[in-house]
């Protein structure tokens, strides 16, 4: 059973640091992982997806990478700001889940960046 | 920016009421699903649709009932709420039509908060 894990699970830095986050997962036969950002009280907001056949993707400040070898993605945010403050979730969609598309998530690091 | 409604946003009801959750979307996409997320706690997927007339349960035990007569309109019912039901009820949508299994990006609505009291 695939098992999704974000460490740390809280998070707090100085504005302008860079930092990582990080998700494993344990089994590594995945379609794509997603990382996503939750504000309290709101739904989801896709940040990147990577398809399993990618090492990376950026988007403007941030960058994820994906070793599914080892079952690890990192997102890296460069140059942190009070507005990043947010819970990031990380989900896998599973192989052999048909075509379902569904998601497992992790259960999210919450991000405070401090002015 | 995706176009996937959920309404009503926050929901405060008594036991025993049967409440339904809406959800549209404007994209056209095929599949949809209804994720229950408790507070500080993962998400989990307790309904999916292919399409339309399509419908199964996923991976987390749900008394919620789904429905998919129209593609943009997957409303999740509760016949008779229970305080364990209360919850965030999040709704996503995707397109697989274009890429198959690799999947594109799942996207999501805000999110309806029910209390159950």
């Amino acid at each position: 059973k695939q098992e999704v894990t974000q460490i740390p699970a809280a998070l707090s830095v100085p504005e302008g640091e860079n930092l990582v986050l990080n998700c494993s997962f344990t089994d590594s036969a995945i379609y794509n992982l997603q990382w996503f950002r939750q504000d309290p009280g709101k739904g989801l907001t896709s940040l990147l997806l990577i398809q399993s056949s990618q090492r990376e993707q950026t988007s403007g400040r941030l960058n994820a990478s994906l070793d599914k070898s080892s079952g690890r993605s990192t997102l890296y945010i460069a140059a942190s700001q009070p507005g990043d403050s947010a819970t990031y979730l990380c989900a896998v969609r599973q192989m052999g889940s048909g075509n379902t598309g569904k998601l497992i998530f992790g259960q999210g690091t919450t991000l405070q960046v401090k002015p | 920016e995706a176009d996937i409604y959920q309404t009503p946003r926050y929901l405060v009801i008594g036991t025993g009421k049967k409440i339904t959750l809406e959800c549209s979307q404007t994209m056209g996409h095929d599949k949809m699903y209804w994720y229950q997320q408790d507070p500080g706690m993962e998400l989990h997927l307790i309904h999916y649709s292919y399409g339309v007339n399509s419908t199964e349960k996923g991976d987390l035990s749900s008394e919620s009932t789904v429905s998919r007569i129209r593609t943009e309109h997957f409303p999740l019912t509760l016949e008779s709420a229970r305080p364990s039901h209360t919850s965030q009820y999040l709704c996503a949508s995707s397109d697989h039509r274009q890429t198959g299994y690799s999947g594109n990006t799942i996207y999501f609505g805000e999110g309806s908060w029910l209390t159950v009291v």
